[in-house]
């Protein structure tokens, strides 16, 4: 099964500030990440899919890049509403295996 | 509007049995792979099970192989997953989920294995 780690695992940061969140595969996924937003008792929330395909309604601050093993999501001036649990995904096979999730922390 | 509707989840004794149900409407279930995912209390997402459009591919993750098995009718637009010797680690909140071709998940249900 291909594995993914991301980091970090906590982060603290305030409100507009730049933050980026990595995902790194064990093999090669080509695009297939997807990063979900989490909060708690919610389902999570697709915000990019094909690492950097933005999903319908989500705002343009956020924003994914990467292929092969290496990815990021970034957002640019976090908001308060975005502090949230992150996970990236992979979906190259039916093994569809998540990364340990990122709990973005107000500073 | 897509809507993915879990039930089955309770409380179940270690080494018991339980089967969720997740009823789909407002697509083409018969069209798309669907997928169960968990998460225990206070943890991350689990991917646990994937099943193919016909129902003839099914996918595994290593912590629940030979305990659980997916299924799909989709003359019904349901998808199931039928849980045995349940242990207290398979305590979480189970969503079903469609990720390849657009994607969509249920509120989740939640499964508690205790005495």
């Amino acid at each position: 099964d291909i594995q993914m780690t991301q980091s970090p695992s906590t982060l603290s940061a305030s409100v507009g500030d730049r933050v980026t969140i990595t995902c790194r595969a064990s093999q090669s996924i080509s695009t297939w990440l997807a990063w979900y937003q989490q909060k708690p008792g919610k389902a999570p929330k697709l915000l990019i899919y094909k690492a950097s395909s933005l999903e319908s309604g989500v705002p343009s601050r956020f924003s994914g890049s990467g292929s092969g093993t290496e990815f990021t999501l970034t957002i640019s001036s976090l908001q308060p509403d975005d502090f949230a649990t992150y996970y990236c995904q992979q979906y190259n096979s039916y093994y569809a295996t998540f990364g340990q999730g990122t709990k973005v922390e107000i500073k | 509007e897509v809507q993915l509707l879990e039930s089955g989840g309770g409380l179940v004794q270690p080494g018991g049995s339980l089967r969720l149900s997740c009823a789909a409407s407002a697509f083409t279930f018969s069209s798309y792979a669907m997928s169960w995912v968990r998460q225990a209390p206070g943890k991350g997402l689990e991917w646990v099970s994937t099943v193919s459009v016909s129902g003839g591919g099914t996918y595994y993750a290593d912590s629940v192989k030979g305990r659980f098995t997916i299924s799909r009718d989709n003359s019904k637009n349901t998808l199931y997953l039928h849980m045995s010797s349940l242990r207290a680690e398979d305590t979480a909140v189970y969503y079903c989920a469609t990720i390849w071709g657009f994607n969509s998940w249920g509120q989740g249900t939640l499964v508690t294995v205790s005495s």
